[in-house]
């Protein structure tokens, strides 16, 4: 793998904002990217950073730093259907490695 | 569009029983992978296709995991005497580039379950 290292769970109240931390091993980098994963459902893509900084997409957005091997996803206004696992996973040669999922609940 | 289908969605089989997993990728995406996914955590790679050719198999957990797209579209996992530990939901992504370094589009899993 790749030492991917982020959260298990979170819990964050409706409206908020919340940032959901992912470390990773730098060699080889080639790109990281972010999923949302409802139970029971496929993971869907959110963002991919590749260069340094944030990428700002509706309420979600996503930052990279490489030198760090470090990126965060920041979700703002809350909603209740946010409610899921967000995966961090970094590109490999032929395949995504994941990791193992922040399981976040949104509260009222 | 329609996007990555997989059948069955859910799968019972008693140990020792041989399963075959269907995935029926984006029409036109080049590559295509394999993943499995234990209750609780990130899918772990198993297999990349681009078009019919399997480039990598190091994720296959044993020789009892074999998987084809023999026409590079359609792919198929077949696991072959199936133990408890195989029980995971097994997803199946392609994407259009013709390497692992982009966005991949997943299926909704197949759930198997051996009791």
């Amino acid at each position: 793998g790749q030492n991917i290292d982020q959260p298990t769970e979170m819990t964050a109240t409706e409206g908020a904002i919340v940032q959901i931390n992912c470390t990773y091993q730098t060699s080889g980098f080639n790109g990281l990217f972010w999923y949302q994963q409802h139970a029971g459902e496929a993971p869907t893509f959110l963002s991919y950073n590749v260069l340094d900084g944030l990428e700002e997409k509706g309420r979600f957005s996503s930052f990279l730093s490489r030198s760090k091997g470090y990126s965060y996803l920041l979700l703002k206004e809350l909603q209740m259907k946010d409610s899921a696992s967000y995966l961090c996973a970094q590109t490999g040669a032929n395949n995504l490695f994941f990791g193992t999922g922040t399981r976040l609940t949104v509260i009222p | 569009g329609a996007g990555v289908s997989q059948s069955p969605r859910y799968k019972v089989a008693k140990r020792g029983q041989d399963v075959a997993l269907r995935c029926d990728p984006i029409s036109g995406h080049v590559s295509l992978f394999w993943y499995q996914q234990a209750l609780g955590q990130g899918p772990e790679f198993l297999t990349y296709f681009q078009n019919e050719a399997q480039l990598d198999k190091s994720g296959l957990p044993s020789d009892r995991f074999f998987a084809e797209r023999p026409e590079g579209s359609v792919s198929t996992l077949k696991i072959q005497r199936t133990q408890q530990e195989d029980s995971a939901v097994y997803l199946c992504a392609s994407s259009q580039r013709w390497t692992g370094a982009g966005e991949q589009y997943f299926g909704p899993g197949t759930r198997l379950t051996v009791t």
